[in-house]
């Protein structure tokens, strides 16, 4: 499965759109992009996948370029409760489909 | 949406003793489950990919005998630290596989004195 690269850590205002990008400049045809989050102490949670269309769900929304070398998660009005580690992983949805889990974002979101 | 359980959230065993921590898909069926063990302040790092019915596939540094993992049903697996030693002590995080990826269980804080 082709590596990820995030940002360590961001900040965010409350009621802001939290934007986390991440690349994936060696992602392959057949590979999704998938977002999870992991909040202190829990197990992650599913976010949202996409494979080269933008995606939208009650949670958030992805958008991921033309060439889908990079991608953009957006939590679009940020409370304290999205205050968590944020995971961008790629792999393919066939095969051996295991999660690999880079060092992902840690977003705090600000009062 | 699917519910995966994992019991118990939290052990504390003496060195020397062992520890089975389970994991359960509460609404569905999971051919696969993964095992994960996350230390603090890094990242998820899998540990084997739990097959229902087959040998669970180790990842490499996994030491087998002393991670078993046994998937005998569509709903369960367990995962059981042997001789557990205090550098054991971590957080063990299950996920089922599903069509659109995977669900985690919410994870177990595992203290070995």
């Amino acid at each position: 499965d082709a590596k990820t690269t995030q940002p360590p850590s961001m900040d965010c205002a409350e009621g802001r759109a939290a934007n986390l990008p991440c690349n994936h400049s060696t992602i392959s045809g057949n590979e999704y992009v998938y977002w999870y989050r992991q909040i202190h102490s829990q197990g992650p949670q599913y976010i949202i996948h996409g494979l080269k269309n933008n995606e939208t769900n009650e949670m958030a929304s992805l958008i991921i370029t033309e060439d889908r070398k990079s991608s953009t998660l957006i939590l679009p009005h940020a409370t304290l409760r999205d205050t968590a580690v944020y995971y961008c992983i790629v792999r393919v949805v066939e095969g051996a489909q295991k999660l690999v889990f880079g060092q992902g974002t840690r977003l705090t979101i600000n009062p | 949406g699917a519910v995966v359980s994992q019991h118990p959230s939290r052990v504390i065993c003496k060195s020397g003793t062992s520890v089975k921590i389970e994991c359960r898909s509460l609404d569905f069926q999971a051919t696969t489950m993964f095992w994960y063990r996350q230390f603090p302040k890094q990242s998820l790092m899998l540990m084997a990919t739990s097959n229902e019915g087959s040998k669970a596939t180790y990842e490499q540094g996994v030491e087998k005998d002393k991670f078993l993992i046994n998937h005998a049903s569509l709903t369960l697996s367990t995962l059981t630290v042997t001789s557990a030693h205090p550098e054991d002590s971590s957080f063990y995080i299950c996920s089922a596989r599903v069509p659109i990826g995977a669900f985690f269980g919410q994870g177990t804080r595992l203290t070995v004195v």
